[in-house]
C-alpha cells in the first residue's frame, strides 16, 4: 500500500491564482481530512469528509473548497490564493468506525503564496 | 485562548533522560487523547491513543490523562537521539478521531 499520497510536494503561487492540492489513499478509508500547519499554531482542520459525496467544514475553511467523488480521492482547491494561505498542507485518512480510527497522514504539500 | 495549549519548546535533553511533554485543554467534553510524533518535513504519525482518564504504556512511552485537571502528559523513558522530533498532542470529542484539535507541538532534541 502507498498509504496517503499528496501532490505536489512544493508549490509557489502568485496572489489570486487558483490551484488544486491532490490527495489520494489506497486503504479504503471512509474518513479523509485536510489540515494546515503553521509555525506556532499546530495543525488546524480545514475540511473533512466522512464518505464519498459528504464533506463538511473544519476550523479554518474560508478560501478553500473540497469535493469527494470517490473514496480514494479528496482534492483541496484554493480559489484565489492569498499570502495568508502560505502553509504546509496535510491530508489524512482513517476508518470511520469503532476503535480502529488512527489517522494516517500524507507527507504534506509546502505552499508559498507571493 | 486556544482550546489546547502546548509549550512549543524547544526542549533539549541528554540521551537516556526521561522526557515529560504536556498539554492543557479548556474543553471538558474532549474524550479521546492522542500524541503524534512528527519528524522534520514529514507528516505526523500516531504514537499513543487513550480514552478518558488514566495511563497507557507502550514500550518506552507512557501517556497519562487527567480529565479533572484537563491535563495530559507523554513520558519518554531512556530517550534516544532517534526520538528527536516534534511531538503534537491532539484530542477529539467523539470516537473515530474525527475533527482533531491539535496543540502547537513541542520540538524535542535528544543529544548523544
Amino acid at each position: 500500500n502507498a498509504g496517503v499520497t499528496q501532490t505536489p510536494k512544493f508549490q509557489v503561487l502568485k496572489t489570486g491564482q487558483s490551484m488544486t492540492l491532490q490527495c489520494a489513499q489506497d486503504m479504503n478509508h471512509e474518513y479523509m481530512s485536510w489540515y494546515r500547519q503553521d509555525p506556532g499554531m499546530g495543525l488546524r482542520l480545514i475540511h473533512y469528509s466522512v464518505g464519498a459525496g459528504i464533506t463538511d467544514q473544519g476550523e479554518v475553511p474560508n478560501g478553500y473548497n473540497v469535493s469527494r467523488s470517490t473514496t480514494e480521492d479528496f482534492p483541496l482547491r484554493l480559489l484565489s490564493a492569498a499570502p495568508s494561505q502560505t502553509s504546509v498542507y496535510f491530508c489524512a485518512s482513517s476508518y470511520n468506525r469503532g476503535q480502529d480510527n488512527e489517522q494516517f497522514f500524507g507527507p504534506g504539500t509546502r505552499l508559498t503564496v507571493l | 485562548q486556544k482550546e489546547v495549549e502546548q509549550d512549543p519548546g524547544p526542549l533539549s535533553v541528554p540521551e537516556g533522560a526521561i522526557v515529560s511533554l504536556n498539554c492543557t485543554y479548556s474543553n471538558s467534553a474532549f474524550q479521546y487523547f492522542m500524541w503524534y510524533r512528527q519528524y522534520s518535513r514529514k507528516g505526523p504519525e500516531l504514537l499513543m491513543y487513550t480514552y478518558s482518564s488514566g495511563n497507557k504504556e507502550d514500550g518506552r512511552f507512557t501517556a497519562q490523562v487527567d480529565k479533572s485537571s484537563k491535563y495530559i502528559s507523554l513520558f519518554i523513558r531512556d530517550s534516544q537521539p532517534s526520538d528527536s522530533a516534534t511531538y503534537l498532542c491532539a484530542m477529539s470529542l467523539i470516537q473515530g478521531a474525527q475533527k482533531l484539535v491539535f496543540g502547537q507541538g513541542t520540538r524535542l532534541t535528544i543529544n548523544p
